[in-house]
């Protein structure tokens, strides 16, 4: 089976700009969770997707959205960008009920 | 909601020692505990899990224990050889939340 996969992997956006990231999971997948990785926090989750229903949310501010269609693709926007958001934002899907997480190569964004 | 602690936050050892790598969760519900190791500029990527009905569990020169009473599990690599140098990041997720919250991660240098 292909791995998951995201779009675009490197972006450059200017503060207050919004983005649209993109996440296809492994096929079969319904459950997809987003992360952002950055050097001082590690990995912290952001929102959980299963069934295009938001299953589980992380502490981020109501900039962070996210959404998911009915072929399980997600997607994730930040909105008003703030240069704290330069980070590396990964997702991860998973089959069903089983709690083990496949990682895309993320999407590297730098905000200037 | 979980609290993972990790340490050390970094690890050096030689080639051929032994490295281990603890994590205490707060959530007494949790009953999954995976470790991921992540290389410069990849995904993290699953290398061994446990669940709360398990003790202990080895693959190869990896093996994961778990306390639930005390509540924390270590990762214990053996014979450690330059390829093990990552970050290792370890999380807990339970019950009905699938959501994974991670440890902040430890840099592993194996050297030669």
């Amino acid at each position: 089976k292909a791995g998951v996969t995201q779009t675009p992997r490197y972006l450059i956006k200017t503060r207050g700009q919004q983005v649209t990231l993109s996440c296809s999971p492994i096929s079969g997948h319904r459950s997809v969770s987003w992360y952002q990785q950055t050097p001082g926090q590690g990995l912290q989750f952001l929102f959980e997707y299963f069934s295009e229903t938001q299953r589980n949310k992380g502490n981020f501010p109501g900039r962070f959205s996210g959404r998911q269609f009915s072929n399980s693709r997600s997607e994730m926007n930040v909105s008003t960008l703030e240069l704290g958001d330069s980070a590396l934002y990964l997702c991860a899907s998973s089959f069903l009920t089983d709690p083990n997480q496949y990682f895309g190569p993320g999407t590297r964004l730098l905000v200037l | 909601g979980e609290n993972v602690e990790q340490h050390p936050s970094t690890l050096s050892v030689q080639e051929g020692d032994s490295a281990v790598i603890k994590c205490t969760y707060s959530d007494s519900a949790s009953n999954y505990f995976p470790w991921y190791k992540q290389e410069l500029g990849k995904r993290p990527q699953l290398i061994i899990d446990i669940r709360s009905n398990v003790g202990e569990k080895k693959d190869q020169r990896i093996a994961v224990t778990l306390n639930k009473t005390a509540k924390h599990f270590s990762l214990h690599i053996t014979e450690t050889q330059p390829e093990d140098s990552a970050v290792y990041f370890c999380a807990a997720s339970g019950g009905s939340n699938y959501k994974l919250t991670f440890g902040k991660g430890t840099l592993l240098t194996v050297n030669p």
